[in-house]
């Protein structure tokens, strides 16, 4: 268990919906991150959040938004859903700080969209 | 660009074998490096990473892996394979000015046979 915890653990949606995955990170880890996984395009970095500020995006599409609050949990927003947005997304946090930049995951969240 | 190359999709060793998956990159000055490990159904999980220092880092499991500057590799290695080692890997990048913004490789499924 790596203390990450993401709720829920499988969503099934409709096309055009907007769903929130929600991310708790480890005790004391002050950066998030979202990640997609799909069996076409591999792990994704989407974008990265520490204390609560952006620090860092990737391919992260402008259907989809993210935040971080002050109790450090993390959620992420996908908006006007499509079937290519079904995959595994991935939540994980890191200490962030000189020499620990390893990151920890979460189980995941299952997204399939119909 | 940043960028994170496994050449290998597979690899197969028998149990008790030694093991090498291969990780090349390419990113703009100085790189964090880091190997995740996948099992089925289940989110990723850190085994070791370079930052900086000694070219042979270890980390859990028995693992290890070899940093080596002209090459851009970080090979992932153990002396002795495991069936239990069975699972799928992951390299992953960052640039030392952006930690944050990490790339993974596609993954190296590893199957060790008894």
């Amino acid at each position: 268990d790596s203390g990450v915890t993401q709720t829920p653990k499988h969503l099934i949606t409709a096309t055009g919906q907007r769903v929130t995955l929600r991310c708790s990170p480890r005790s004391g880890d002050l950066s998030v991150y979202w990640y997609q996984q799909s069996l076409d395009q591999g792990l994704q970095f989407l974008i990265q959040y520490y204390n609560g500020e952006e620090r860092a995006k990737g391919n992260i599409l402008e259907r989809f938004s993210a935040q971080q609050f002050p109790d450090l949990h993390s959620e992420l927003n996908l908006s006007s859903l499509e079937l290519g947005d079904s995959a595994l997304y991935f939540c994980a946090s890191s200490p962030w700080t000189s020499g620990s930049y390893e990151q920890y995951f979460g189980p995941g969240t299952r997204l399939t969209v119909t | 660009a940043q960028s994170v190359a496994q050449p290998e999709d597979q690899v197969n060793v028998a149990e008790g074998n030694p093991l090498t998956v291969k990780c090349t990159y390419s990113v703009s000055g100085n790189p964090y490096l880091f190997w995740y490990v996948q099992y089925p159904n289940r989110g990723l999980q850190f085994l070791l990473k370079y930052i900086t220092g000694d070219n042979l880092v270890k980390g859990s499991y028995g693992f290890e892996a070899e940093f080596n500057k002209s090459q851009t590799s970080f090979h992932l290695k153990k002396p002795s394979a495991l069936v239990s080692d069975s699972a799928l890997y992951f390299c992953a990048v960052s640039p030392k000015l952006n930690a944050g913004k990490s790339t993974f490789g596609d993954g190296t499924t590893l199957t060790v046979k008894p």
